[in-house]
């Protein structure tokens, strides 16, 4: 059984386009986040959740929508797509607050074309 | 902006040899974690360390932190061609609830 899953694991579009990406969780953990890889590897969080609530917000643009219809999942949704937005974007949970270790998803490579 | 760095970028060793990476940060932290991601895969956590403790074993895997010197090292002893992969170290920001990670160093291990 997969820990952490995200689909789609690829992902082609237009700019302009909208499009999600999905999370799922069954470890019984309170927490997810969403990160983003670029092409350099580096890693920059983008959103957290704790039970539902969000509660980590960095500084992205207000066309990356997170949602958490429950703890096990938090999905993200991406309006008006860029080219800057194509990168690989990793789904995490955690058990505790602060983040302890962190279990990560695949990765969803968003191609912006 | 980033918290952690990781130093050698890249490195290149022969199967059986050691392999050392460095990282360093910033601010204060609770404690600092390794990461090791394989290409095209998500990240695999390997050791944590409290901000209290000076050195941990995994296995192959030797970590030490130096909180005065806001530093950390990640030693893989006897490496085998499945350790290649990328290493990234992850400190957390007190008071708040994020895991910053550093740039990350990419190993490669030859036969």
């Amino acid at each position: 059984d997969t820990a952490v899953s995200q689909t789609p694991k690829y992902l082609v579009t237009q700019m302009g386009n909208d499009k999600s990406i999905k999370c799922e969780q069954n470890l019984g953990h309170d927490t997810m986040y969403w990160y983003k890889q670029d092409s350099k590897k580096f890693l920059k969080i983008m959103f957290s959740y704790n039970n539902k609530e969000l509660i980590i917000n960095e500084t992205v643009p207000n066309r990356f929508s997170p949602k958490s219809p429950d703890k096990a999942h938090l999905n993200l949704h991406i309006n008006s797509l860029e080219l800057g937005d194509s990168a690989v974007y990793f789904c995490a949970s955690s058990h505790t607050l602060p983040a302890g270790e962190l279990f990560f998803g695949e990765g969803s490579r968003l191609t912006v074309l | 902006s980033q918290q952690g760095e990781e130093d050698p970028q890249a490195l290149s060793i022969q199967e059986g040899e050691n392999a050392t990476m460095n990282c360093s940060y910033k601010t204060s932290i609770n404690n600092l974690q390794w990461y090791r991601q394989n290409s095209g895969r998500g990240l695999v956590h390997l050791i944590l360390i409290r901000s209290n403790e000076r050195e941990k074993h995994s296995g192959r895997l030797r970590v030490t932190l130096d909180t005065s010197k806001k530093s950390s090292s990640l030693l893989i002893t006897a490496s085998r061609a499945a350790d290649t992969a990328s290493y990234f170290c992850a400190t957390d920001v007190p008071s708040s609830y994020k895991l910053i990670f550093g740039s990350g160093t990419r190993l490669l291990v030859r036969p």
